[in-house]
C-alpha cells in the first residue's frame, strides 16, 4: 500500500515568510509524528498526534511552529516568520498506534531552505 | 531526559569486512531500541528492533542485541556489501512525560563500503 507522503519535497523561502508543510500518513495509522533533521542537531522530535487526543507539542522549538491534524489523517506543520536556523529536512512518520513497540514509518521529508 | 550516543563516522570499510557501530543509551524504564537506515536519496527505514533485554533484532544480515547491563545496542554485520553504504541511526522509544512515544535518535553514522 501507499506509504507516508509529504509535500512539497523541497521548499525555498525568504526569511520572515510563513511556510506550510503537509503530511499524508498511512491509511489507518492513528499516531503521527513530526521530526526535524538538521546538520547541527541531528534528528529531533517536534510534535506527536494520537487519534483525537491533545497533541504532545513538547518538541516544538518556538511558538513560531505549530501543527494540526485534520480528521485524524492529514497533518500540516506551519512555521511562521521563518528564520535561517529553520533550514532543515522535516520528516513525518506514522504508526498504527502510539506505542514504544510500534514501528514508525517515515515519509521522504520536505527540505526547507530559508534564504 | 532520554539520550542515545553512537559512534561518530564516517566509517569506511572494504567489501566483506566486519562491521560494528556502537550505540549506548540513557533512559528511564525499559525503552524499545531500534536501528534505522537512510540510504542515499531515500527516507528513513527501520532496519531492526528489540523491545526487551537480551532480545536480538536481525535483518538483512545485520544484528543487534539489547544489553540492559551495559545499556548498549551495538549494530553488527559479518560481511558488508557496497549496497550497505548508508547512514545508520540508533534510536530508542519510550513514553514521555506527556504520554507520547517519540523516537530519540543518535546523531547517525555514515558508512561507506568500497569494492
Amino acid at each position: 500500500g501507499a506509504g507516508v507522503s509529504q509535500s512539497p519535497s523541497n521548499k525555498v523561502t525568504e526569511k520572515g515568510k510563513d511556510v506550510e508543510l503537509r503530511c499524508d500518513p498511512i491509511s489507518g495509522h492513528t499516531a503521527l509524528y513530526w521530526y526535524r533533521q538538521s546538520l547541527g542537531q541531528g534528528l529531533e522530535f517536534l510534535i506527536y498526534f494520537q487519534g483525537n487526543s491533545a497533541p504532545d507539542k513538547s518538541g516544538l522549538p518556538s511558538d513560531r511552529f505549530s501543527a494540526e491534524r485534520t480528521g485524524g489523517s492529514v497533518s500540516t506543520l506551519t512555521i511562521q516568520r521563518t528564520q535561517q536556523e529553520d533550514s532543515a529536512v522535516y520528516l513525518c512518520a506514522s504508526s498504527q498506534r502510539g506505542s514504544e513497540y510500534n514501528e514508525q514509518f517515515f515519509g521522504p521529508g520536505t527540505r526547507l531552505t530559508v534564504l | 531526559g532520554d539520550s542515545v550516543t553512537q559512534m561518530e563516522g564516517p566509517v569506511t570499510l572494504s567489501e566483506e569486512a566486519f562491521l560494528t557501530i556502537n550505540c549506548t543509551y540513557t533512559a528511564t524504564g525499559y525503552p524499545s531500541l531500534f536501528w534505522y537506515v537512510q540510504y542515499p536519496g531515500e527516507g528513513l527505514q527501520l532496519l531492526l528492533k528489540a523491545t526487551k533485554a537480551d532480545d536480538k533484532g536481525s535483518n538483512k544480515g545485520f544484528e543487534a542485541t539489547y544489553r540492559k547491563e551495559t545499556t548498549s545496542f551495538h549494530l553488527e554485520k559479518g560481511s558488508v556489501q557496497v549496497s550497505d553504504s548508508a547512514v545508520y541511526f540508533c534510536a530508542l522509544s519510550g513514553v514521555s512525560g506527556a504520554g507520547s512515544y517519540q523516537l530519540t535518535f543518535g546523531k547517525g553514522t555514515k558508512l561507506s563500503v568500497i569494492p
